[in-house]
């Protein structure tokens, strides 16, 4: 049980588009949901914490009209990286947290690679 | 300032060996945990400790956590190729699970064959 998947794998674009990834727990409801970001060689930086029904919480030094989060449903996160550039390219991980408990859940994670 | 400090970045040990890593803060976590990383993919949880002084073994894998719950340790006995990945440490400071977790850079652990 407690699986998260996210969607896609992988994405390639060009500079200056949006992509959207999509983060799902499909087990389990999660009334919140984490947006963390990996770049090669390094740990997990937190980037925003999703709440569903409400507006993110975002960290210090992200950008809240760049990293577009919505939390529509206890199973589904989204995150839109929007004007994408390469210094965007990174690997994005999320997590679901399982209600009741203070165990965080990871997805397999998304790398996207802006050109 | 790296609020959780993760030792050794680097580690590469022969078959059979044993080693230690260790996470150190000057914050005092609610709970800590241990992930496993694949190149690629998502980080696994390996364990969950809450109580100071607590001891858990997960196989040839000891975890402690401090006292005073500001650090931890991996202990690994008769280390095997399979080890071999990112090992995490990342604590939760508030008493609430509603909140990010604080990751350590990571140990790079591989081990030889």
């Amino acid at each position: 049980g407690a699986v998260v998947s996210q969607h896609p794998s992988w994405v390639i674009c060009k500079s200056g588009t949006s992509v959207k990834i999509e983060c799902r727990s499909l087990d389990f409801q999660a009334t919140t949901m984490f947006w963390y970001r990996q770049f090669p060689k390094q740990s997990l930086m937190l980037m925003a914490t999703s709440n569903e029904g409400s507006k993110a919480t975002y960290e210090q030094g992200v950008e809240k009209d760049k990293f577009l989060i919505n939390h529509a449903s206890l199973t589904l996160s989204t995150l839109t990286v929007t004007s994408a550039h390469p210094e965007d390219s990174s690997f994005y991980i999320c997590s679901a947290l399982l209600a009741g408990a203070d165990t965080q859940y990871f997805g397999p994670g998304t790398r996207l690679t802006v050109l | 300032t790296q609020l959780l400090e993760q030792s050794p970045q680097f580690l590469s040990i022969q078959e059979g060996e044993n080693l230690t890593v260790y996470c150190n803060s000057s914050s005092v976590f609610s709970s800590l945990q241990w992930y496993r990383q694949e190149p690629g993919e998502g980080p696994v949880l390996l364990v969950t400790v809450v109580t100071g002084g607590e001891v858990k073994k997960l196989k040839r894998l000891t975890f402690q956590f401090g006292d005073a719950r500001k650090d931890s340790s991996l202990h690994i006995t008769a280390a095997q190729p399979g080890d071999t990945g990112l090992y995490l440490c990342a604590g939760l400071i508030t008493g609430g699970g509603a909140d990010g977790l604080t990751f350590g850079k990571g140990t790079h652990l591989i081990i030889q064959p």
